[in-house]
Formats: structure tokens, C-alpha cells, sequence
């Protein structure tokens, strides 16, 4: 069965430092990756999305970016954080080799960052 | 573009009430609709989902019925639980890679 992995689970940082949040997929090849986040009390707004290795969406032009270096690594950065940026960050997973719209997202346990 | 617009919360209810979530979309062609749920400090699984019009999904005592003449995806429950307490997440998904989710409706369930 696939997995999903996140880490850290929870993390608090300084305004104007690094970030590097890391998702990985078990039990599942070439799959589909997302980041979302979540702020407090909002809905989802996708990040990034990658359709391959190298292959990287932008959707938020913001402080952040993401990589995929492996099939199933998918890695969110920022080099400096933002007030702005603390909220729930959740990565996800959907088949990959197509866009079919019966596809289902599969999330996982997400990463809480307080920046300060 | 493609959107989801669902009933804002918080939503409350006493233990056996009846639920009722709306959810409506716009969209070109024909989605696939979603429900998520979300349950506190956790990230959202999928609670049921329909692929065409008439299509009626089900799962866990909820349901919602996929209707295209009104583009709605309502959820229902008959009797809820305190368990059922999260947050609850419409979407919607056609061609391409992206869903589309709603703003999400937080219930809340009193025992």
C-alpha cells in the first residue's frame, strides 16, 4: 500500500531564516506531487506541483520554491521566511502518467510552521 | 475558471442531528466532484466521491448525489457523531493535474 511522509511535524522559526520542509511517497511510481498550504482557519492554496522528476508548477509566485530530485521526494524552501509565510503545510500525492479527473489527492500528516 | 463554493461555518449540531453541507461549482466540461474531510491536526483524506451526473457517492453514513442541473454536490449525514467533528472540504477535478477545493466548512458536534 502507499504511504505518505512528512517531516517535520511541527517547526518554529525566526523571521529571515532557511526553510526545508520534506515529503516522500511510498508504493507508488511516478506519482503526481503538491504542495498546499493552509492557514489558519482557510482553505488549501496549491504552491507547487510536479509531474516529474525536475518538473516543477508554480502557482503562488512567492518566497518559496520546491524541487524534486528523486521520483518520490518533493522538498518545499524558502531562503528567507516571512511572517507571512507560518500556516499548515500539507503535501500530496495523486497517480501519476495521467490527468485523469477521477484521480484522487492523498495527503499527508502536514508540517505546522510558526515563523517569528 | 473552475471554482467550488461551499456553505461557510462554523456549523454546530447536537449528536443525532441531521446534516446537511451545500456545496455548488462552476466548470467547463464535466468534473469529477469530491468530498474531503479534515479532522484537527491531520491532513485531509478523502470521504467519498462521484465521477458523473446522477452518480451518488457514499461512505462512513455520508452521501451526496453529483447533480448537473444544479452543479451541486451537497452532503448529507443522517445522524451525526461527535467523532464527525473536522473540517469538511469540497473539490472538484477535471482534465489537467490540479483540484480545485473549497474553502472548507468546519462542523462541530455536541454531544
Amino acid at each position: 500500500s502507499q504511504t505518505i511522509h512528512q517531516w517535520p511535524a511541527t517547526l518554529v522559526q525566526p523571521v529571515g531564516s532557511p526553510l526545508s520542509l520534506e515529503c516522500t511517497v511510498e508504493g507508488t511510481s511516478n506519482p503526481n506531487l503538491y504542495w498546499y498550504r493552509q492557514a489558519a482557519g482557510r482553505g488549501l492554496q496549491l504552491l507547487f506541483y510536479s509531474v516529474g522528476i525536475g518538473q516543477i508548477s508554480s502557482e503562488v509566485p512567492q518566497n518559496l520554491s520546491a524541487s524534486r530530485p528523486q521520483d518520490r521526494q518533493f522538498i518545499l524552501s524558502s531562503k528567507k521566511l516571512l511572517l507571512s509565510d507560518s500556516g499548515f503545510y500539507l503535501c500530496a500525492w495523486s497517480l501519476g502518467g495521467t490527468s485523469g479527473k477521477t484521480d484522487t489527492q492523498y495527503f499527508g500528516p502536514g508540517t505546522r510552521l510558526t515563523v517569528l | 475558471g473552475d471554482s467550488v463554493t461551499q456553505m461557510e461555518g462554523p456549523v454546530t449540531l447536537s449528536e443525532e442531528a441531521f446534516l446537511t453541507i451545500n456545496c455548488t461549482y462552476t466548470a467547463t466540461g464535466y468534473p469529477s466532484l469530491f468530498w474531503y474531510v479534515q479532522y484537527p491536526g491531520e491532513g485531509l483524506q478523502l470521504l467519498l466521491k462521484a465521477t458523473k451526473a446522477d452518480d451518488k457517492g457514499s461512505n462512513k453514513g455520508f452521501e451526496a448525489t453529483y447533480r448537473k442541473e444544479t452543479t451541486s454536490f451537497h452532503l448529507e449525514k443522517g445522524s451525526v457523531q461527535v467523532s464527525d467533528s473536522a473540517v469538511y472540504f469540497c473539490a472538484l477535478k477535471g482534465g489537467g493535474f490540479k483540484t480545485i477545493f473549497g474553502a472548507g466548512t468546519r462542523l462541530f458536534v455536541k454531544a
